[in-house]
């Protein structure tokens, strides 16, 4: 069966530190896709990217990027120079080639950016 | 403007009374789901379709109901078997049902069993 593990329930920065959060995946399927979502405090979440489990290359988009490691099963997002406006909940989720668009969500991780 | 849109964003019922939190989708979208979210926790997926009067169980179908009537809308009725109602409700939708197709959110509906 397919999980997703957040370990960091709750990470408070201040202002123009980076920050990763961490997001460790099972799954027995060759295929999959990863994704990443914000909850801001609205509650309606925003999709911020997608990976397939074939491609391994790390991607960059503003302040932005992903460390996808299959070696290690883990899809890491950093922030570079966090804002306020990074204050969120952010969720990894995955889904098999096999389930359909069935995702299963990781715990999320709350972050905090202080001014 | 395209998007998903639920309704309402505060809905307060007895113990007892059924309710039914509506989704609708203007984006042509073939695929809907349904999750509910608990404080401090992720979304569990309670029920999706992947198109028009067909729709599947989720992990946590039990004392919920659907329909797909349409295409553009994908209510769901929180039944009295629910035990725990108490939670934050999040519609989704995307292109198609496979597995790279990301899912769009709606604002949510939170309700509250009193």
């Amino acid at each position: 069966a397919q999980k997703v593990t957040q370990a960091q329930t709750e990470i408070s920065v201040v202002e123009k530190e980076d920050v990763t959060l961490d997001c460790v995946y099972e799954t027995r399927d060759t295929t999959y896709y990863l994704f990443w979502y914000k909850q801001p405090p609205s509650g309606e979440l925003v999709f911020l990217i997608r990976r397939n489990s074939f491609d391994e290359q790390n991607e960059i988009s503003g302040r932005y990027s992903w460390n996808f490691q299959k070696s290690t099963s883990s899809f890491n997002f950093t922030i570079t120079a966090s804002q306020v406006v990074d204050s969120a909940v952010y969720f990894c989720a995955l889904t098999e080639n096999n389930a359909g668009n069935m995702l299963t969500f990781g715990g999320g991780t709350r972050l905090m950016v202080k001014p | 403007d395209g998007g998903i849109t639920q309704s309402p964003k505060y809905l307060f019922r007895k113990e007892g009374q059924n309710v039914t939190l509506s989704c609708e989708q203007n984006l042509n979208h073939d695929a809907m789901y349904w999750y509910r979210q608990d404080p401090g926790q992720g979304l569990r997926l309670i029920y999706y379709s992947q198109i028009v009067n067909d729709f599947q169980k989720g992990d946590i179908a039990e004392g919920y109901s659907v329909s797909r009537e349409k295409k553009e809308s994908f209510p769901l009725t929180v039944t009295s078997a629910q035990k725990n109602p108490t939670a934050f409700y999040l519609c989704a939708s995307s292109v198609g049902a496979g597995g790279w197709n990301e899912q769009f959110f709606g604002p949510g509906t939170r309700l509250t069993v009193l």
